[in-house]
């Protein structure tokens, strides 16, 4: 069974920084393209980043450009994000999601963490 | 990155087919056959029911389909039933690992 678990949100105050992580099993994790994709409170869908296969390859949102990374280390089966200069704007459950064909097919998703920027 | 527009909200009695569209650029929808369909339920984790325009995972009933055409991809549920009522949002590739959103659809069933 596939699963997706993240950690690490939490408070934080504006111009502060936090790491997600995400722990993933049931799949060859090496394999496959990941992301992570935020949601603010009662907003939409947000994409946010992503990471090819091997982690040679990653991708940012012009929102988050410059101020998050992404990464990988696949012989712990686990995904980060380092998000710094946090800003009000950043609060949000933030999902880690897999891509099943490097397509945008997003086939599993975590339960997601959240994030609250706030003073 | 501009998102895809979706209508904020669509609605259809039970056993009604109510259609939802995704309008993109050249650059996503209509650049690739990779558009996506998500449900998303209050308090839940949003769930695939379209991928690559047409096709539906194992386990997503029938009654939901998805088509494009140009630079607008549709999503059709039909036969509505109370448990459809949720958010639908759109996605489509926009290469190089990247996806685009639509700022998603409330639909409710009568």
């Amino acid at each position: 069974e596939v699963q997706l678990v993240e950690s690490g949100g939490g408070l934080v105050q504006p111009g502060g920084s936090l790491r997600l992580s995400c722990s993933a099993s049931g799949f060859t994790f090496s394999s496959y393209a990941m992301h992570w994709v935020r949601q603010a409170p009662g907003k939409g869908l947000e994409y946010v980043s992503a990471i090819s296969s091997n982690g040679g390859s990653t991708y940012y949102a012009d929102s988050v450009k410059g101020r998050f990374t992404i990464s990988r280390d696949n012989s712990k089966n686990t995904l980060s994000l380092q998000m710094s200069s946090l800003r009000a704007e950043d609060t949000a459950v933030y999902y880690c999601v897999k891509d099943q064909a490097v397509t945008g097919y997003f086939d599993y998703w975590g339960q997601g963490t959240l994030v609250t920027v706030s003073s | 990155q501009s998102a895809l527009t979706q209508p904020p909200s669509a609605s259809g009695s039970p056993g009604q087919s109510v259609t939802i569209s995704c309008t993109g650029t050249s650059s996503d929808v209509g650049g690739y056959n990779y558009v996506s369909w998500y449900q998303q339920h209050p308090g839940k984790v949003p769930k695939v029911m379209i991928y690559e325009v047409n096709k539906r995972p194992s386990g997503v009933p029938d009654r939901f389909s998805g088509s494009k055409s140009g630079n607008t991809a549709s999503l059709t549920v039909s036969g509505l039933q109370a448990e459809d009522e949720a958010d639908y949002y759109c996605s489509s590739y926009a290469g190089s690992n990247t996806v685009v959103f639509g700022g998603g659809t409330k639909l409710t069933v009568l």
